[in-house]
């Protein structure tokens, strides 16, 4: 089983700052089976980042992923007061799927 | 649109099972798989298998391997996860979230049932 381990557990920022979330696998994954997934109090997880750096439908540019082998990173560029939420990592590219324990980005 | 509508909140006593539903609509439902996954409180994201919608093969995470079985009713759209055995630990939201199509891409959810294990 691929363990994935984000970092920060929390990132405190003002709206307008940037945000760089980090994701360490234990083994190596294929950049084109990383995701990340945004999650807001009592909703389901939302699809921001597939194949390690293409965006979902409709997700913003200020989005952006990168990273290959066993480090990745998401990266939001100026954060909207709609983007405070916590944010996974997974990788889909072997079973059992896999996700990070989640980093959750708050306004400071 | 794509949408995946979950059935309510349960309740059950340690043993007994729950069955959560997970409607489909907005696209060909036999085209794509159907996979289960599940947040504890306070907790991330556990995967636990899938079914495909054409053919019905199923595969599970070894951790519920004997307790989880999937199943779908492609007349209706909809896709079945039945836990039996079940324990506290269990007490999560379970969502039902569709395969891409693409190498087990996961990229509509469901919007989660709460399963409450309680004696």
């Amino acid at each position: 089983e691929i363990v994935l381990t984000q970092s920060p557990g929390t990132l405190s920022l003002s709206p307008g700052e940037g945000a760089t979330l980090s994701c360490r696998a234990s083994q190596s994954v294929s950049s084109s089976y990383f995701a990340w997934y945004q999650q807001k109090p009592g909703q389901a997880p939302r699809l921001l980042i597939y194949g390690a750096s293409s965006r979902a439908t409709g997700i913003p540019d200020r989005f952006s992923g990168s990273g290959c082998g066993t480090d990745f990173t998401l990266t939001i560029s100026r954060l909207e007061p709609e983007d405070f939420a916590v944010y996974y990592c997974q990788q889909y590219g072997s079973t059992p799927l896999t996700f990070g324990q989640g980093t959750k980005v708050e306004i400071k | 649109q794509v949408q995946l509508v979950q059935s309510g909140a349960e309740v059950k006593k340690p043993g007994a099972s729950v069955k959560v539903s997970c409607k489909a609509s907005g696209y060909t439902f036999t085209r794509n798989t159907m996979h289960w996954v599940r947040q504890a409180p306070g907790q991330s994201l556990e995967w636990m298998g899938w079914i495909n919608a054409g053919d019905h093969n199923r595969y599970y995470s070894q951790k519920f391997q004997g307790r989880v079985t999937t199943t779908m009713d492609t007349s209706a759209s909809t896709a079945y996860m039945e836990l039996s055995s079940l324990r506290s630990e269990d007490t999560a939201v379970y969502y039902c979230a569709r395969d891409s199509g693409r190498d087990w891409l996961l990229d509509y959810w469901g919007q989660g049932t709460l399963v409450t294990v309680s004696s």
